[in-house]
């Protein structure tokens, strides 16, 4: 089945420990978002990728960061991890802009 | 500015019991409509979407929802609940060449 693919499930890092999560995708979709979700809130978009365009949202701290080596990955950098960056980051694709949006499963993100 | 309200933060329902949840948009543009689920520690499932034609739209697992233009809404409506639909459930709104915004969810309880 095409799916959205997230690495690992579960990430426990140090206070300022850079973490990386990996998402992969299966669906050869155009677009890849980064998205963080704390607890009981909505998941708020961090930035995507359109092909090999960059989109930073206005909003996203600097010690976020993307890559995109290919149509099949996309990986999400914090440099600097605090504890207000523990929550779940999920990965997103989509065909374009305006089409529905496929999810992975998520990655839950705990800072010591 | 693209904005998602679901106005109602927690419902509570009883197994087998007709269920709406709202969702209203304010938006300058021609929406495409999404309601998603969220099972706890799950990524999102897209339930149904609305680009255009007709406006009562059905979806996975027996959900559908309405478009209503001269309300600006989407609610999102399923005449029996069953104990496994407890979950969060997130309407968004995109439109083309825009980034999708999604509302702060509904969280549904269904009681035996």
């Amino acid at each position: 089945d095409a799916m959205v693919i997230q690495n690992p499930r579960y990430q426990v890092t140090q206070f300022g420990k850079p973490v990386t999560l990996s998402c992969s995708q299966t669906l050869n979709h155009n677009v890849m978002y980064w998205y963080q979700q704390k607890s009981s809130q909505a998941p708020k978009l961090l930035f995507h990728y359109y092909d090999k365009d960059f989109n930073n949202e206005a909003d996203t701290p600097d010690n976020f960061q993307s890559r995109r080596p290919n149509t099949s990955f996309c990986f999400l950098d914090i440099r600097s991890p605090g504890l207000g960056d523990a929550a779940m980051y999920l990965c997103a694709t989509s065909r374009d802009r305006a089409a529905e949006q496929f999810f992975g499963p998520g990655t839950r993100l705990t800072v010591l | 500015a693209q904005s998602v309200t679901q106005p109602d933060i927690h419902i509570t329902v009883s197994e087998g019991a007709s269920l709406e949840l709202r969702c209203n948009y304010s938006y300058g543009a021609t929406p495409y409509l999404f309601w998603y689920v969220q099972s706890p520690g799950q990524g999102l499932q897209l339930l149904l979407k609305y680009f255009s034609g007709d406006t009562l739209v059905q979806g996975i697992k027996g959900f559908e929802a309405e478009f209503k233009r001269s309300q600006s809404s989407f609610n999102l409506r399923k005449p029996s609940v069953h104990w496994s639909d407890a979950a969060e459930y997130f309407c968004a709104v995109g439109s083309f060449n825009n980034d999708m915004r999604f509302g702060a969810g509904t969280r549904l309880t269904v009681k035996p």
